[in-house]
């Protein structure tokens, strides 16, 4: 059973840098057919997909358009996680953050259908942008 | 980016009822649609994938149709533990997108 555990301060100043970790059991980080997501979730804004980090003969990561010269998803192999880092944060950056996997299936005429659905997810932890 | 829409945003039912939600694309995504539900303080629970399969475990109540632009996820027979919100989601290519939320609340 897959299991994800986040951790990470909850208080985060205006201009800082948010950091969250999301610990891993139950499956690796270094899958060749998973992807490890952050996802967030605000009144204002629903649910957003900030970004994925996966290994495909090598690290790679996809980000949201709106976030790209601010974020970063890394993956630590020796610890088994995955983790966010929001550069110069803003109020408006105040939401519930999720980590996810994303996983593949086969469809009826065997093609394998990568990043198809977040099938697990992490508890959430609210990150709140203040001074 | 592809837009999601959701309809309704919030609706009414009672126990047994069969409710219907519609999901929307701004752009064909096939049927690469899934749907979550998500209750308060949770995570969002997969319960169909890929427009039409259910995740395992997801009772047989729940069904999800659609492809190209049009998705729907119908509940037919609502029970107490259905009262929720759901997401659609498009996973056909990045930024993956989810719907703004369908409210289903007891009459």
């Amino acid at each position: 059973q897959v299991q994800l555990h986040q951790s990470g301060r909850g208080l985060v100043r205006p201009s800082q840098t948010l950091s969250l970790s999301c610990d891993i059991s139950g499956d690796s980080v270094s899958s060749n057919t998973a992807a490890w997501n952050w996802i967030r979730q605000s009144p204002s804004r629903g649910l957003e997909w900030l970004g994925r980090t996966y290994f495909r003969s090598k690290w790679q990561s996809d980000y949201a358009d709106f976030l790209k010269t601010r974020v970063s998803i890394n993956a630590d192999t020796s610890k088994n996680q995955f983790s966010l880092q929001l550069k110069s944060v803003t109020p408006e950056d105040t939401a519930i953050y999720f980590c996810a996997r994303d996983s593949p299936f086969v469809d009826p005429t065997d093609f394998v259908v990568e990043f198809a659905f977040f099938d697990y997810w992490g508890p959430g932890t609210l990150v709140t942008v203040s001074s | 980016d592809i837009q999601m829409t959701q309809s309704p945003s919030s609706l009414s039912a009672s126990v047994g009822d069969r409710v219907t939600i519609t999901c929307r694309a701004s752009q064909t995504i096939d049927t690469y649609l899934n749907w979550y539900q998500q209750t308060p303080g949770k995570a969002p629970k997969l319960l169909i994938y890929s427009s039409s399969i259910s995740q395992s475990g997801v009772p047989p109540r729940f069904s999800g149709s659609g492809s190209g632009t049009h998705f729907t996820l119908t509940i037919t027979s609502v029970q107490p533990e259905d009262f929720a919100t759901y997401y659609c989601q498009q996973s056909s290519r990045p930024p993956l997108t989810f719907g703004q939320g369908t409210r289903v609340e007891i009459k």
